[in-house]
């Protein structure tokens, strides 16, 4: 099975940066996606990493570390729109599915 | 837009009933995914078909089945409802043949509520 772990909340300050974590147990893993979802609407993609390192787009970046089995998404100059649930999902290739976290709630506060 | 459509966005039904969802895909999309999203809970992964083959199956009932049509189109049906099934449930659809290599495209999602 597959066990993916994020914290329920977090809180922030508008125009600072916060980093959000994922951390997973998977066999056949095959990347790992950022969604961010704001209340009542559907997910929206934000990223993908299938290899080690550093990914940057934007005001958003997000890294992997397949052997730890750790991802983290980074925002940068929040605004009070960031304020929206993150999903980490984890590809299993095996399973032939994608596995969803319960997601991290980021409120941006003024 | 992502350019995955669900109909209806919201239904209401009495428990013991039954409902189809739809979706249509991105054009292009082969893959289609459906989500089960209750109050308070992330997205639990129901189903995966790939040009009208199931590809993966995760938590879904018996009470539920889904198919895809040869135009990639896709129902849900959910049969003898009950209040715990009320939920948002999400269709995506990707290009590629498993799921998730590449991004997958949600649609904005059907609002179930059984009374």
């Amino acid at each position: 099975g597959q066990n993916i772990d994020q914290p329920t909340e977090m809180t922030a300050t508008e125009g600072a940066i916060v980093q959000i974590n994922c951390t997973y147990q998977t066999s056949g893993f095959n990347g790992l996606f950022w969604y961010q979802q704001h209340a009542g609407e559907a997910p929206t993609f934000l990223s993908y990493n299938v290899l080690d390192g550093l990914e940057e787009k934007g005001r958003f970046s997000s890294f992997l570390s397949r052997s730890k089995g750790y991802s983290y998404l980074l925002l940068k100059e929040l605004q009070m729109k960031d304020s929206a649930s993150y999903l980490c999902a984890v590809l299993n290739t095996n399973a032939g599915k994608s596995t969803f976290g319960d997601g991290t709630t980021l409120t941006v506060k003024p | 837009d992502s350019g995955v459509t669900q109909t209806p966005k919201h239904l209401i039904t009495a428990t013991g009933q039954r409902v189809t969802l739809r979706c249509s895909p991105r054009s292009g999309d082969l893959s289609v995914y459906w989500y089960q999203q209750s109050l308070d809970q992330g997205l639990q992964f129901l189903i995966h078909y790939y040009n009208g083959e199931e590809r993966a199956k995760g938590n879904i009932l018996e009470r539920f089945s889904a198919q895809q049509f040869p135009d990639l189109h896709s129902e849900l049906n959910l049969s003898s409802l009950e209040l715990g099934d009320s939920a948002l449930y999400f269709c995506a659809s990707s290009v590629a043949t498993r799921s998730g290599e590449n991004e997958q495209f949600f649609g904005p999602g059907t609002r179930l509520t059984v009374l």
